[in-house]
């Protein structure tokens, strides 16, 4: 079956810093959502990516999904405390209904 | 969007005994999930709740041990039966407003699970 693969699983951040998380696919994606979930909290949906090579931005956070649609990417720039927490990334399931989450990256951040 | 709420937000619990998580989404809604998630680790996929029939499991969960119960398109039941340990966990029930993949999911606060 499909996985989603993501590195680092742990990224510690100097605050002002820029860091960036990577989603790798065994499969291609028709779709590819990021979620983030705040310590003690539940994954909230940031966004998602459809086309190949798409680039959406969010403030300091900048998505990408790749050419062949089975990587994408998070790059964070400016680091700072508000951004702690385990970004998700998320893609459906070949001839399926349903999400395969990736493991996680949790992102601290020391002043 | 969806807002998810669930009931209850937090409970220890005896070994042996059963707990019932209550779902309740603020709109109706194709899809409804529950997933599972340990302390430090990802989302797993427990079962798809579907309304008016009997839920879709994953591999390795199980309607004996986390019955599914959906009514209608905006409630949604999950019990977790004879708890261990092992049950610890945080539950979180999802839901989708429509049924393609490419619609985003919505979460729960969860319930955080502590078996004794």
């Amino acid at each position: 079956g499909q996985q989603v693969m993501q590195i680092p699983q742990y990224q510690h951040v100097q605050e002002g810093e820029d860091f960036t998380t990577y989603c790798n696919s065994s499969t291609t994606l028709s779709n590819i959502q990021w979620y983030k979930q705040r310590p003690g909290g539940h994954p909230v949906f940031l966004i998602q990516l459809v086309k190949s090579g798409e680039v959406k931005k969010q403030k300091r956070l900048t998505f990408q999904f790749g050419e062949a649609k089975k990587n994408s990417s998070l790059h964070i720039t400016a680091t700072q405390t508000t951004d702690v927490g385990t970004y998700f990334c998320a893609g459906p399931t070949p001839g399926d209904y349903k999400l395969s989450f990736g493991a996680g990256t949790t992102v601290t951040v020391r002043a | 969007s969806a807002v998810i709420s669930q009931k209850p937000s937090r409970d220890i619990c005896q070994r042996g005994t059963s707990l019932t998580i209550q779902c309740q989404v603020d709109s109706q809604v194709t899809m409804m999930f529950w997933y599972r998630q340990q302390p430090g680790q990802s989302l797993t996929l427990i079962a798809t709740a579907n309304q008016g029939s009997e839920a879709t499991y994953e591999s390795g969960f199980v309607i004996d041990k986390f019955p599914i119960s959906r009514p209608n398109l905006t409630f949604s039941t999950l019990t977790v039966s004879n708890m261990s340990p092992e049950d610890s966990s945080i539950y979180l029930c999802s839901a989708r407003r429509g049924g393609r993949r490419e619609e985003t999911q919505y979460f729960g606060p969860g319930t955080r699970l502590l078996v004794l």
